[in-house]
Formats: structure tokens, sequence, C-alpha cells
């Protein structure tokens, strides 16, 4: 089963923030949080990861709160192509450690 | 860098056929491959673990008769359906766990996914 729980959708107006939140309360220390995103029949799409400090690149930022208990994908001025389901995935970082993908948030963005 | 191929991207067969799909590491080498499959509003479900030179672990629930699954070389797995019913229609998806030595060493890069129809 996913150790994340993500609102099932959401909705953000174009060149707005879309903020995502995630809950994985029963994270291990030596567990990353990922962000990957769907768009419609396409694979999945690396956005981001992070351990314990908030991280930035040029897609998105992730912040982790003090406790790692909860994370929030920001990403800062959503466009229409934007519009994906977003996974957020906890999980060690070993390259050969598979992937079990929650349901997701369903991100909307409004024109 | 760190793309993966499938081929064919789409594919209609009949019932009783077999399909193979392919998934390649275009610019490096993984030896780790991933297969998914993924029905209509729901979720990837990971079907199996393909390592390279050793036989695939299937995960609970699956067939690995039915969906049998080879990885001969480090930038190739090949997924082959079986003797395809309806119900095998998906979205098949494959992964490969990225090269070592960056700093997203520790991600995997999909594929853009095989859609399959099986009349």
């Amino acid at each position: 089963d996913a150790k994340t729980t993500q609102p099932p959708s959401m909705d953000c107006a174009e060149g707005r923030a879309a903020n995502l939140p995630c809950n994985h309360s029963t994270i291990s220390g030596n567990e990353y949080v990922y962000w990957y995103r769907q768009i419609h029949s396409q694979g999945p799409q690396y956005i981001i990861h992070g351990l314990k400090n908030n991280e930035t690149n040029e897609m998105a930022s992730l912040i982790i709160t003090e406790d790692r208990k909860s994370s929030t994908l920001i990403l800062p001025h959503a466009t229409l192509r934007d519009t994906a389901v977003y996974y957020c995935i906890v999980r060690v970082a070993i390259r050969d450690d598979k992937i079990i993908f929650g349901k997701g948030t369903r991100l909307h963005i409004l024109p | 860098g760190a793309v993966v191929s499938q081929h064919p991207s789409w594919v209609i067969c009949k019932s009783g056929t077999s399909v193979k799909i392919e998934c390649r590491s275009l610019d490096f080498q993984a030896t780790t491959m991933f297969w998914y499959r993924q029905f209509p509003k729901q979720s990837l479900m990971l079907m199996a673990t393909s390592n390279e030179g050793s036989k695939a672990t299937y995960e609970q629930g699956v067939e690995k008769d039915k969906f049998l699954i080879n990885h001969a070389s480090l930038t190739l797995s090949t997924l082959t359906v079986t003797s395809a019913h309806p119900e095998d229609s998906s979205f098949y998806i494959c992964s490969a766990s990225g090269p070592g030595g960056r700093f997203w060493e520790e991600t995997q890069y999909f594929g853009p996914g095989t859609r399959l129809l099986v009349l």
C-alpha cells in the first residue's frame, strides 16, 4: 500500500501558484519524498525529491515540514500544461528500489 | 539525458495472439527496469522488476507465464503478453533506474507508455 495521502483533486487558476499537499505520517528516517506527475496518456515525469530540507528546481519547490510528516509541492506559476495527476511517493533513495504509486492528486489548471 | 523509449506506442491485436513491447534506455545503462500497467482512471500498478541477466521478480497476482519479461542487455527489456485477451487491454509503462554517479541517481525514468487493445 502507498504510504502517502493526497487529496483526490484540486483546482488552480492559471498563473497562480499551485500548492499540492501530501501526508506521510509514517515516513522513516531514511526515506525520501518524491514527486512525479503524469500528463494524460503519457508516462510519469520526475519532478523533485527531498529528504528534510526544502528543495527547488526549475520545475517546482518542495517544502517538507520539520517533523517530516507532511510536504507540499509548489508549482509557482501554473500553466494549462501543468494539468496532470501528481503523485507523492515515499521511498528509500536506492536507484533500483521499486516505486509504488498511490492514487495521486488530479490537478486542474483553470484558464 | 536519461531518456527511456518504448515500442510500439500503441498496438491492436486479436484475442489469443502474443504481443511484445520493448523498453529501451537510450543514453544510459539500466541494470534494473520496471513494468507497470495502468487501467483507465486508475493509478499505475507495478507488475514486475526486471534485472539484467536474471529472472524477473513479479508482484503478487501477476501471472509470470502470461507476462514474459526478458532483460537481455543493459539497455533493453521486453514484455511479452502471451495469449492476449480483451481484459489485457491496458496502458503498459516501463521505467529504468537512473545512471549512477549523478545527483539524480536515485530517480527512475519512465517511458512514454504502450497502449494495448485486444479485440
